[in-house]
């Protein structure tokens, strides 16, 4: 099992650009959360996904940012415009119920905005 | 093969016991490990180790950190049922290697 999967690794881009992160969960789990880590405020989940339907968004800090689940082996979050304070790393985590709702986390994709 | 493993899986003590859970990792180039209580939403931080043999503790909770035997505990004194949740243990070097965590219950 390859995990959930995360891309970029890294990504530097310079304010006002967009930028898109992808995951892949892992196969068979059917709900995906996307988190942020942030010094300030450490873990901090954005949205959840149950059967690639968006559940809670309530943790998306605003508009510009924006998530979506077209299947259930793909999402991604985008955020356009970027910020300077968007600069964080991002989680992708996926569970299944058979699993006790243990949840696995990605590796992370380490955005900085200049 | 980067990895974090966690143990037990899961336990299920009394109020008042004392539990210590186990973090092993082999990540190159490792930078340091971090614990993390998931409870509803998004883990919260408890520690963050980059050190060997030097214990950080907040309350009842502490964790070390042994850099030549690849692992970290967590230990909880005196449990109380707050306590029970998922405890997740992360290595890190550029990227992030979490372990499937340990399921803590406590009962009254």
């Amino acid at each position: 099992d390859a995990g959930v999967i995360q891309s970029p690794r890294h990504e530097v881009t310079e304010m006002g650009q967009e930028v898109t992160l992808r995951c892949k969960p892992i196969s068979g789990h059917n709900s995906l959360f996307w988190y942020r880590q942030t010094m300030m405020r450490g873990l901090e989940l954005l949205i959840y996904f149950n059967n690639n339907v968006p559940i809670d968004d309530s943790g998306m800090p605003e508009d510009r940012f924006s998530a979506k689940m077209p299947n259930a082996s793909f999402s991604t979050l985008k955020i356009q415009p970027s910020e300077p304070r968007d600069s964080a790393v991002y989680f992708c985590a996926s569970s299944h119920a058979r699993t006790g709702q243990r949840t696995y986390f990605g590796p992370g994709t380490r955005l900085t905005v200049t | 093969e980067d990895k974090v493993v966690q143990s037990p899986l899961s336990l299920v003590v009394h109020e008042g016991d004392t539990v210590t859970l186990n973090c092993s990792y082999e990540v190159t180039n490792f930078r340091s490990l971090l614990w993390y209580k998931q409870e509803k939403k998004a883990p919260t931080f408890l520690f963050m180790l980059t050190s060997s043999g030097i214990e950080k503790k907040s309350g009842r909770l502490s964790s070390i950190l042994d850099k030549k035997e690849l692992f970290s505990i967590l230990n909880i004194t005196a449990t109380q049922t707050g306590d029970s949740a998922v405890y997740l243990c992360a290595a890190t070097r550029n990227q992030f290697y979490f372990g499937t965590g340990t399921s803590l219950t406590v009962i009254p």
